[in-house]
């Protein structure tokens, strides 16, 4: 298995562009989420989802949008990129009843 | 709000010394508890988890301690090695499985060789 994937594994773009940042997994694992990491702050939870077609919003989910029409995929767009974004953003996975999240290698992304 | 967080951001430690990293949280309801090391440009990786009907639990080279009472978290690593440097996460939620962790800010684990 190839665990969880991200793509790219950097990016910068300019304030107000778009993007999707890519995430797949080849574990059959219900639950997705998606996490921003800064200094000094820990991982924040963007958004989730519990299956396929179902979505919810973590934390900090403004200026983002996800969607889940697979199991395996879980794509994170960026509307209209702002500085305030720039961050590593993680994937991460897991099974139906289970805590142990299985995490992504990370995108680093920078706003300019 | 509830949060999860931890007493010490650095700790510096001497190769083959125990490491201890400590994890407080606020929400009461919580029931299940997660450490997880990161490695530099990595994604954070398990290490080991409790939950809330345990006060203890030992994996391979590293022990969990749980007080409710006081809502304390520790991460104990025995014969620190340069392996483990990295930083290190508590992280908890309330209902088990498939329900948001909060992540406490983390603490970096410096090995002196």
């Amino acid at each position: 298995n190839a665990g969880v994937t991200q793509t790219p594994k950097f990016q910068v773009l300019k304030t107000g562009q778009s993007m999707t940042l890519q995430c797949a997994q080849d574990m059959n694992h219900e639950y997705m989420s998606w996490y921003r990491q800064d200094p000094g702050m820990g991982l924040r939870l963007i958004h989730y989802s519990v299956g396929a077609g179902i979505t919810d919003q973590g934390e900090v989910p403004n200026g983002y949008n996800v969607s889940r029409s697979t199991t395996e995929d879980f794509p994170l767009r960026l509307l209209s990129a702002a500085p305030s974004q720039t961050s590593v953003y993680f994937c991460a996975s897991s099974s139906q009843g289970s805590n142990e999240q299985y995490f992504g290698p990370g995108t680093r992304l920078t706003v300019t | 709000g509830e949060s999860v967080g931890l007493h010490l951001p650095t700790l510096s430690v001497q190769e083959g010394d125990n490491s201890i990293i400590n994890c407080a949280y606020s929400n009461s309801a919580s029931d299940y508890f997660i450490w997880y090391k990161q490695e530099s440009g990595k994604g954070p990786q398990f290490i080991i988890d409790i939950r809330s009907n345990m006060d203890k639990r030992q994996g391979q080279r590293v022990t969990v301690l749980l007080n409710k009472t006081v809502k304390h978290l520790s991460l104990q690593i025995a014969a620190t090695q340069p392996g483990d440097s990295a930083v290190y996460f508590c992280a908890e939620n309330e209902n088990s499985g498939n329900t948001p962790l909060v992540f406490g800010k983390g603490t970096r684990l410096s090995v002196i060789a």
